[in-house]
């Protein structure tokens, strides 16, 4: 497709599943992030991806989170044994290294755990 | 933590001129000011950058001062979809580095 995709769009699961979420960049893109958004705050990096490999995972907010990205293309971001303060919506993002910078969001994964 | 400082809130009339200004006193020689919009329930959009020269493009113009400490969002016509969240960001051109998205401000434009 022409933008970032993200699937699902929405996702309602139980306290204590695990669940993930799926980023399909744009074609070409080498960098890719994540960010969550909980209700009414701003967006909060998780992790960035540059190729394979993720140099910054510094906004993983606990081991339950993690993160892969295969073929320098499609990531899965999962949550392990889910809590209610994980309900939020995951952006994800696409960059083409060494252009003006510019990222290009999804439209994020709702993700609610009752 | 965003090295950028940001009105929480601001109105405009349709079809006025909105000015959003934003603070950034620590940036360095090497960095950019960006600026993002996300309307609801939507993704961040990019809207438009510059280093020190004022821009502008077919969404809006940027004013940098010449110290480059603080910047001025221009939404020359600004229309009811402009409604939204506008984020301020500072970072080095050719850096992958994460954005930092800070509170940003929040846009009402009024009929």
């Amino acid at each position: 497709g022409a933008g970032v995709s993200q699937s699902p769009s929405n996702k309602v699961t139980e306290k204590g599943k695990d669940v993930e979420l799926r980023c399909d960049p744009i074609s070409g893109h080498t960098a890719l992030y994540w960010y969550r958004q909980s209700l009414g705050q701003g967006l909060e990096f998780l992790i960035y991806f540059q190729g394979n490999s993720a140099p910054d995972k510094s906004g993983l907010p606990s081991d339950r989170f993690s993160a892969e990205r295969t073929g320098g293309s499609v990531s899965t971001l999962t949550i392990q044994r889910t809590q209610q303060e994980d309900s939020a919506v995951y952006l994800c993002a696409s960059s083409l290294v060494g252009r003006n910078g510019e990222l290009f969001f999804g439209e994020g994964s709702r993700l609610t755990v009752l | 933590d965003a090295k950028t400082t940001q009105p929480p809130s601001m109105d405009c009339a349709e079809g006025r001129a909105a000015n959003l200004p934003c603070n950034h006193s620590t940036i360095s020689g090497n960095e950019y000011v960006y600026w993002y919009r996300q309307i609801h329930s939507q993704g961040p959009q990019y809207i438009i950058h510059g280093l020190k020269n004022n821009e502008t493009n077919e969404m809006a113009s940027l004013i940098i001062t010449e110290d480059r400490k603080s910047s001025t969002l221009i939404l020359p016509h600004a229309t009811l979809r402009d409604t939204a969240v506008y984020y301020c960001i500072v970072r080095a051109l050719r850096s992958t580095d994460k954005l930092i998205f800070g509170t940003g401000t929040r846009l009402q434009v009024f009929p």
